[in-house]
């Protein structure tokens, strides 16, 4: 989506390992938020940040760590990947956070 | 606990015909509403929005109801196109929740 990446596309990890996600945005956007994807469970919060190092916790929050050093960075740290955390992952940004959101085209992370 | 849902994971409709999706909600806190419609392989992508001072929104091809009474949210699709196939979400914001919570989805199937 305009404005809004995310890297990798894909990727494949060993369980046990670090994972690190990035979610770039050139919006200059102040809210940015982590969601994973997954079958039966829809889209739910991981993490969220209101501006740099600002971020708190979302509903399923456990495993996961944020930082944003920058407004155009946001993060997201999986410290010791779990099969659990096999999912699609979403970063969102918004200028209003009574608005709506722009989603990134997301990351598809497997834990092997 | 609260949250949002979808009536039926999947509709089927002919090419042509109108689409109607539904979404109950249950936070009667919760004052702004969004569809979103995903595509495979994509992020969820902003539809229509309608916050809860307001019974009706239209867009283009597309109208957003809210039944607060009853906390029902419907998508209506007008002369449904192949291009409409995707899976639609409903979300919900507000009282005092950080990030949207969305519904499980509903996937949308067009017959030729």
């Amino acid at each position: 989506d305009a404005g809004i990446t995310q890297s990798p596309r894909h990727k494949v990890t060993e369980t046990g390992t670090p994972v690190t996600l990035r979610c770039h945005q050139t919006e200059n956007h102040r809210y940015m938020y982590w969601y994973r994807q997954d079958p039966g469970h829809g889209l739910r919060l991981i993490h969220y940040s209101y501006g740099v190092k600002d971020t708190d916790k979302g509903e399923v929050s456990d495993g996961y760590s944020v930082s944003r050093s920058k407004t155009e960075d946001f993060l997201l740290t999986l410290e010791s990947a779990t099969s659990s955390q096999t999912s699609v992952y979403f970063c969102a940004i918004t200028s209003d956070r009574e608005g709506g959101y722009t989603f990134g085209s997301g990351t598809r992370l497997t834990v092997v | 606990g609260e949250s949002v849902g979808l009536h039926l994971p999947t509709l089927s409709v002919q090419e042509g015909d109108n689409s109607i999706i539904n979404c109950a909600y249950s936070n009667s806190a919760s004052d702004y509403f969004i569809w979103y419609k995903q595509e495979s392989g994509k992020g969820p992508q902003f539809i229509i929005d309608i916050r809860s001072n307001m019974d009706k929104r239209q867009g283009q091809r597309v109208t957003v109801l809210l039944n607060k009474t009853v906390k029902h949210l419907s998508l209506q699709i007008a002369a449904t196109q192949p291009g409409d196939s995707a899976v639609y979400f409903c979300a919900e914001k507000g009282g005092g929740a950080d990030g949207l919570t969305f519904g499980k989805g509903t996937h949308l199937i067009i017959q030729p």
